[in-house]
């Protein structure tokens, strides 16, 4: 399967927990996104990476929200300290531009849910 | 997606032409794009417009373009039970970075 994969697919932990996603990209492509979807919702724009370098990071929804890429191709979400306000789907996408269209490929989510 | 909006629901007969609507806010968008997300599933990129054309067509898939009103919309023809999903029209940031922004998304129910 050579398309956006993001791990785990589920995620349920308890109120005040960390968690971690993780999204492996396609490989060839350059620049990885993450959106926040909640239900009735658009995805949300968190952040991206172009290789490993995190060029927008002002719209992640607060200081407890990181996202690395440190070898730019897989990367990896985290939350600290969750709320439940924090529970949504999180989708990985990833690009490669060309002539600048950003036709993004998206992987299936990560669906958390903070109880 | 604030700067993006669609209507939120669509119904239609199966074999009817469907048609959604977006508009966006970015005179500077390059690109504008058409997303199909299905019950539990990823988005699937399904058409995508250059902002110096009026109107693309792909198979059951015409996109038009009127930007003077920044009006986009998707027509799918011969409208299939399998076309129920939910479509998200999307713009680019022009600003430079060139972020997709997703409208909220309009729900296609197809009903035979």
């Amino acid at each position: 399967d050579t398309g956006v994969s993001q791990n785990p697919r589920h995620k349920i932990t308890k109120r005040g927990q960390n968690v971690t996603f993780r999204c492996d990209p396609i490989s060839e492509h350059n620049r990885l996104y993450w959106y926040r979807q909640t239900l009735g919702q658009g995805p949300e724009f968190l952040t991206y990476f172009q290789n490993e370098a995190q060029l927008e990071k002002s719209r992640l929804l607060s200081d407890r929200f990181s996202a690395e890429r440190p070898k730019g191709s897989f990367s990896t979400l985290e939350i600290q300290r969750t709320e439940q306000g924090d529970s949504a789907m999180y989708l990985c996408a990833s690009s490669l531009p060309v002539a600048g269209s950003t036709e993004a490929f998206f992987g299936q989510g990560t669906r958390l849910t903070v109880v | 997606g604030e700067d993006v909006e669609q209507s939120l629901f669509l119904s239609v007969r199966e074999g009817d032409s469907s048609v959604i609507n977006c508009t966006y806010t970015d005179s500077s968008s390059t690109y504008l794009y058409w997303y199909k997300q299905e019950p539990g599933a990823g988005l699937q990129l399904l058409t995508y417009i250059f902002s110096n054309m009026d109107m693309k067509q792909d198979q059951r898939l015409t996109v038009l373009l009127n930007k003077k009103d920044k009006h986009l919309s998707l027509r799918i023809a011969d409208t299939q039970t399998g076309d129920s999903a939910i479509y998200f029209c999307a713009e680019e940031d022009a600003g430079g970075s060139y972020i997709p922004t997703f409208g909220r998304g309009t729900s296609l129910i197809v009903h035979p």
